[in-house]
């Protein structure tokens, strides 16, 4: 089973529409986790940490459930600009392990 | 802004080549990384350094050494190039090993091995 695992979509969205993606991770000693945005033959891009709170950056809401071992990031009102891939990370000791990648797409 | 540069976009090898990657980045980060990313599988890590002259492997080391013997510069080397080792690799920084550790990509390198 792989550490770190996403739905690699794609997801096909509407603009305006609301989208959820989840990516569950097997290592519970995990510390903490992100999620990077990947535009087409470009680098990864830090997008947000995840805490245990929750964290909100606009229309971006990024979940951590530690009991179902799994992340979440919801994104509202998408944005044709938000087509991309959206990778999920948890670091495990001195390494990031990367899923990889839930593919987005949306259209006019 | 945070600048890593790998010295070359597409590169071309012939199997059993010896291939150097190289990496730079300008604001005097602590670590370096080296990933490949296939799809479906991800960005997988090769081998870290957290300081000069020091390495660590990642989670697939096999056919690849590194060399960091200035701060700034991080290289990958494929001893014995192979077609398994047709892939992207990225380069990235980051500043320290703290919570929130935020790591700093380069563009990558698209290696093909013919």
């Amino acid at each position: 089973r792989k550490e770190v695992e996403q739905d690699p979509g794609p997801f096909n969205v509407p603009e305006g529409a609301t989208v959820a993606f989840n990516c569950t991770y097997s290592n519970s000693a995990s510390q903490s986790f992100f999620w990077y945005r990947q535009d087409c033959r470009k680098e990864p891009k830090l997008l947000m940490s995840v805490y245990s709170s929750g964290n909100e950056d606009g229309r971006f809401t990024a979940q951590l459930n530690r009991a179902s071992q799994y992340i979440s990031l919801l994104i509202r009102d998408s944005k044709l600009s938000d087509s991309a891939t959206y990778l999920c990370v948890g670091r495990d000791g001195n390494k990031l392990v990367f899923g990889a990648g839930t593919i987005l797409r949306v259209k006019s | 802004d945070v600048k890593v540069t790998q010295s070359s976009r597409y590169l071309v090898k012939r199997t059993g080549e010896k291939v150097f990657l190289e990496c730079v980045q300008d604001m005097d980060h602590e670590n370096m990384f080296w990933y490949r990313q296939d799809p479906g599988l991800g960005l997988r890590l090769i081998y870290f350094s957290y300081d000069v002259k020091m390495k660590e492997k990642g989670d697939i080391p096999e056919g690849y050494s590194v060399s960091r013997e200035k701060k700034e510069r991080f290289s990958l080397i494929l001893e014995s190039a192979s077609t398994n080792q047709t892939s992207m690799y990225l380069c990235a920084s980051s500043r320290d090993s703290g919570y929130n550790e935020k790591l700093f990509f380069g563009s990558g390198t698209q290696l093909s091995v013919l």
